[in-house]
């Protein structure tokens, strides 16, 4: 009964493949976000996709490349990986909301290590 | 642009001890504003919100108070366990819908027994 689900749990690979991370949430959310938590947890949203469109884009290498094939799944591809690539992303979804005020509900993370 | 401070961590305290983490934000108008927390190895869960300026937050023990005065969201514990021992994180969604969250850079606490 998982809310949000990420797979894989973690990916190590090498530098210059490509490679995706898979997000499911059976929370009936419209609204699902991808994050990327650095080294020293630092954590800075990437994209917000709200019924399959995208609605936030954070200046991020056209390298990375979202999907929503629907309002449930949100999953993110990365080709040519480098090794600043190296971090934990995070799948987030929640209801879109008044003043944004809906809480986000996060997946366990996809711990990503560039070779 | 919007953004959140929080003091620099790590932090370890002893089981019962008092617990504040500063939080201070930036930001147009009234934005919403969380605390969230992420246990060793797990995605991050929302531990408390307050949504407009004198709002009080709490959940488990833990309490913050919307500041608007002092720009200010920090979070308190009365009395500590090893159970809460995680990462913390002070978040703000800036007024007008967005569905954008700012994080703070986030506080390692451990709690020792």
């Amino acid at each position: 009964d998982t809310a949000v689900s990420q797979t894989p749990k973690y990916l190590v690979t090498q530098m210059g493949n490509d490679k995706s991370i898979k997000c499911e949430q059976n929370l009936g959310h419209d609204t699902m976000y991808w994050y990327k938590q650095d080294s020293k947890k630092f954590l800075k949203i990437m994209f917000s996709y709200n019924n399959k469109e995208l609605i936030i884009n954070e200046t991020v290498p056209n390298r990375f490349s979202p999907k929503s094939p629907d309002k449930a799944h949100l999953n993110l591809h990365i080709n040519s990986l480098e090794l600043g690539d190296s971090a934990v992303y995070f799948c987030a979804s929640s209801h879109s909301g008044v003043a944004g005020n809906q809480p986000q509900h996060f997946g366990d993370g996809t711990r990503l290590s560039i070779l | 642009g919007d953004s959140v401070t929080q003091m620099e961590g790590p932090v370890t305290l002893s089981e019962e001890a008092f617990l504040t983490i500063n939080c201070t934000y930036t930001a147009t108008g009234y934005p919403s504003l969380f605390w969230y927390v992420q246990y060793p190895g797990e995605g991050l869960q929302l531990l408390l919100k307050a949504t407009k300026a004198d709002d009080k937050g709490s959940n488990k023990g833990f309490e913050a108070t919307y500041r608007k005065e002092t720009t200010s969201f920090h979070l308190e514990k009365g009395s500590v366990q090893v159970s809460d021992s995680a990462v913390y994180f002070c978040a703000l969604s800036p007024q007008g819908g967005s569905e954008k969250l700012v994080f703070g850079k986030g506080m390692k606490l451990t709690v020792n027994p």
